[in-house]
């Protein structure tokens, strides 16, 4: 019944130590999106997928990256995550581009030694 | 630098009474604003939304108003209930060219409705 999955719920790696979140969804949409959340904070938009069209927020640090490798499936890959990068990462989807409304999983909380 | 803001962190009202969640923006080029719920450990929601053109949307106990002239939002839930109890994110979408859309999210509120 899950429409957008995300592993694990929670991920603990070391400062530097390269880690993947993964997000997986059933609704066959054509955007996929990460967020990254940290405490007490908005939701701040990472980068999305346009099928296989990648789009990268300015601010968003090259440390990031993603990877889309079929329409069900979207990772965020952290090279050297630092201290500042412990968050709550969110996956998104929306059918397209110009949906208003777009679809959440529960969320990969990131903690970082 | 915050384009939308929620400013009072939580809430806290009594079942069966009216919950007001405000949201304020400063970016008048966002033209669909939408409401968005959150429980513990479920990422948010969909749960109302309202396009600039319009001043009121209504869904049962839900109610969205937008006053453009002052760059303000509020979310009405009458009467509350305990289920309604959880996090509310404000969100605002802005154009990023080429048709596409993106969200830009405000703080969040908790409400607490208590029994």
């Amino acid at each position: 019944d899950a429409m957008v999955i995300q592993n694990p719920r929670y991920q603990v790696t070391q400062f530097g130590k390269p880690v993947t979140l993964s997000c997986s969804q059933t609704l066959n949409h054509n955007v996929m999106y990460w967020y990254q959340q940290k405490s007490s904070q908005a939701p701040k938009l990472l980068f999305h997928y346009y099928d296989k069209d990648f789009n990268n927020e300015a601010d968003t640090p090259d440390n990031f990256q993603s990877r889309r490798p079929n329409t069900s499936f979207c990772f965020l890959d952290i090279r050297s995550p630092g201290l500042g990068d412990a968050a709550m990462y969110l996956c998104a989807t929306s059918r397209d581009p110009w949906e208003e409304t777009q679809y959440f999983g529960p969320g990969t909380r990131l903690l970082v030694l | 630098d915050q384009q939308v803001k929620q400013n009072s962190p939580s809430l806290s009202v009594q079942e069966g009474r009216i919950s007001i969640l405000n949201c304020d923006y400063t970016n008048s080029m966002f033209d669909y604003f939408l409401w968005y719920k959150k429980y513990p450990a479920e990422g948010p929601t969909f749960l109302i939304s309202i396009s600039s053109i319009k001043d009121k949307n209504e869904d049962g106990r839900f109610t969205v108003f937008l006053n453009k002239s002052a760059k303000h939002l509020s979310l009405h839930i009458v009467p509350s209930q305990p289920g309604d109890s959880a996090v509310y994110f404000c969100a605002a979408m802005e154009e990023f060219g080429g048709g596409s859309e993106k969200l830009v999210f405000g703080k969040g509120m908790k409400l607490t409705v208590n029994p």
